[in-house]
This record gives structure tokens, sequence and C-alpha cells, in this order.
């Protein structure tokens, strides 16, 4: 089946250390975004990526990191410099309309 | 900046009522808008779209309105079901054939009463 796919569904960090969450998409599409998403809040967009090796901040780029380094991935860093990393993590991929997204991360920091 | 509220934050109904959620962009080259729907700890669903060339679109029991006049994007449910529970995003975009981004609304929580 066609779609995205969020690894893993539910991510446990440690204060102070960097995580990497993950990403895939087999839609063929150029864009993927990640967005963030708290309790009884809207989405709003961390970084976006329209073509290979190139992506741009969102809103709230600020502690996590990118790459887009195939058309298909576009891994996202949530590193210790996030005060408060705690939240859903959504992934999604367009082609110029809609966006398709994955089913996300929880990211719970202990 | 380009941004898309939404006037209420819950609305409840009655099942088999028809819903209304609204939402208000402020945008006026805005060409393209998205209704999408998410249910608790799930990624949101594409529910339908409207490019800015339209007044209206009907999909299977909703339609969405578009009053560019007023700004004003709405998503009419109808014969409301439990199943429908969940909250409801409206995005928009400002060129639709392009790779940008999509700027999405707060949200609505819908909840639907047996």
């Amino acid at each position: 089946d066609g779609g995205i796919t969020q690894s893993p569904k539910y991510l446990f960090r440690k204060e102070g250390q960097n995580v990497t969450l993950s990403c895939e998409q087999n839609l063929n599409h150029d864009a993927m975004y990640w967005y963030r998403q708290d309790p009884g809040q809207g989405l709003r967009l961390i970084y976006y990526s329209q073509i290979v090796n190139d992506f741009q901040k969102g809103d709230i780029a600020e502690g996590y990191s990118v790459s887009r380094e195939k058309k298909e991935s576009f891994p996202l860093t949530v590193t210790s410099a996030q005060k408060n990393p705690t939240a859903f993590y959504l992934c999604a991929s367009s082609q110029g309309t809609e966006a398709f997204f994955g089913q996300g991360t929880r990211l719970t920091v202990v | 900046g380009e941004s898309v509220g939404l006037h209420l934050p819950t609305l409840s109904v009655q099942e088999g009522d028809n819903s209304i959620i609204n939402c208000a962009y402020s945008n006026s080259a805005s060409d393209y808008f998205i209704w999408y729907k998410q249910e608790s700890g799930k990624g949101p669903q594409f529910i339908i779209d409207i490019r800015s060339n339209m007044d209206k679109r009907q999909g299977q029991r909703v339609t969405v309105l578009l009053n560019k006049t007023v700004k004003h994007l709405s998503l009419q449910i109808a014969a409301t079901q439990p199943g429908d529970s969940a909250v409801y995003f409206c995005a928009e975009k400002g060129v639709v054939s392009t790779l940008g981004r999509l700027y999405f609304g707060r949200g609505t929580q819908l909840t639907v009463w047996p």
C-alpha cells in the first residue's frame, strides 16, 4: 500500500539526549513536512522540504534538525536544545495539493 | 503573515443532526483550502478540498463552502454520526500547484451525542 510510515509510534527520551524520528513515504512525493502537535492545539510546522537535499525552517525550528538525502525519507532529530520536546510529531508529504499524513510519533521526555 | 483560524474550539451535536464547522483565513491570495479530520492519537485524514475559483464543493455527506468576500470557509456534515467525532482542521495554501507549505487552523473538536 502507498503511504507514509512513521516510526516508532511511541518514543521515550531522557533529558539531554538527542533522538531521531523516522518518516518514510512511497508516494513519490517531492514535498515532505514535519509538524508538532501539543494537546488541544493545532499543527505547527517545524521543517519542510520541497526537493531532495533542500529544506526550509518552519515556525518552530529551534532545537530540531532534518535531512533529506533521499526522496522517500525525511528524518527529524529532536536535539537536547529543544527545551520542551514532549509532543505528538506528525510527518506529511505532498505533491502540490493535499498533504498526506503519517500516524504520528508520540515523544515523551522522562 | 498568513494565518488560518477557527471560530469555535468545540461543537456538540446530536446524532442525525447536521454539523457546521467554521474557519476564517486572513490571506486573500490563498488559492486552495482543505479540511482534515483527526481522530484521537492518529494523523489527520483528508476530507475534502476546494479551490478559490469555486464557492461550493460536495462530497459524501460533506459540503465545503467558500466565501472569498469575507474570507470564510465552512464544512457541513449531514446526518452526523458518532464516528464523525474528531478534531477538524482547515488548512490553506497560497498556490495550489506549488510544493509550498500548508497553514493550519487551531481545530474544532466535534462531539456527537447519541
